[in-house]
């Protein structure tokens, strides 16, 4: 299995709801992130998990929290979000220098 | 500071070749990428060197990376309507494992 997988694919939500996104892999990568793209700009990386323990949080606001409970699941959970932060979550993985990404959530915030 | 640059736009016609170009800034860098990205989908690796290389080949793809002029280039070879796409670079300048991307090359392949 070389996939990174997402879910859902897309979600729309309102600002007070509560919701998650999904990110799994079974290629024993131990090294998993979160990154948040606009449209037609490069991604922007938000938190990266090192053999599921959080090592880097690039000053996300609170109302993402991210959750990895296991080698395989990374979890974004999210709350009382903002219509800026409609975007494309990608969830990626890394094996030594190189990442690999997973297909995205289009999140749209109403 | 890190900072990568690409021209944002390139048009090519089917068959003929793309070169697609990056510069950055940080001499530390230890590895540099080239990500493709088609539209609604997420970020394909496309091919990284090594910075103690000067050239990669992988099929219709050539990687060229002048380490003195901090300049890295993409060619595709016989390009097709599929090749269509952004393509990011970006640099792994650390043990961090953090990547400076540029903004992206928007590649328009015309029949």
């Amino acid at each position: 299995d070389t996939e990174v997988t997402q879910t859902p694919k897309h979600l729309v939500m309102g600002m007070t709801n509560k919701k998650s996104l999904k990110c799994e892999q079974h290629m024993g990568h131990r090294a998993m992130y979160w990154y948040k793209q606009k449209a037609k700009k490069p991604p922007e990386l938000m938190f990266v998990y090192s053999y599921e323990k959080l090592s880097i949080n690039e000053s996300v606001p609170s109302r993402f929290s991210p959750e990895c409970p296991n080698s395989s699941l990374l979890n974004l959970h999210l709350h009382a979000l903002q219509p800026e932060d409609s975007a494309l979550y990608l969830c990626a993985t890394a094996k030594g220098f190189e990442q690999f990404f997973g297909p995205g959530t289009r999140l749209t915030v109403l | 500071g890190e900072d990568v640059e690409q021209s944002l736009f390139l048009s090519v016609r089917e068959g003929d070749s793309s070169v697609i170009n990056c510069t950055y800034t940080d001499s530390s860098s230890t590895y540099l990428y080239w990500y493709k990205q088609e539209p609604g989908a997420g970020l394909q690796l496309l091919t990284y060197i090594f910075s103690n290389m000067d050239m990669k080949q992988d099929q219709r793809l050539t990687v060229l990376l002048n380490k003195k002029d901090k300049h890295l280039s993409l060619r595709i070879a016989d390009t097709q309507t599929g090749d269509s796409a952004i393509y990011f670079c970006a640099e792994n300048a650390g043990n961090n494992r953090k990547l400076i991307w540029g903004l992206g090359t928007s590649l328009a392949v015309n029949p």
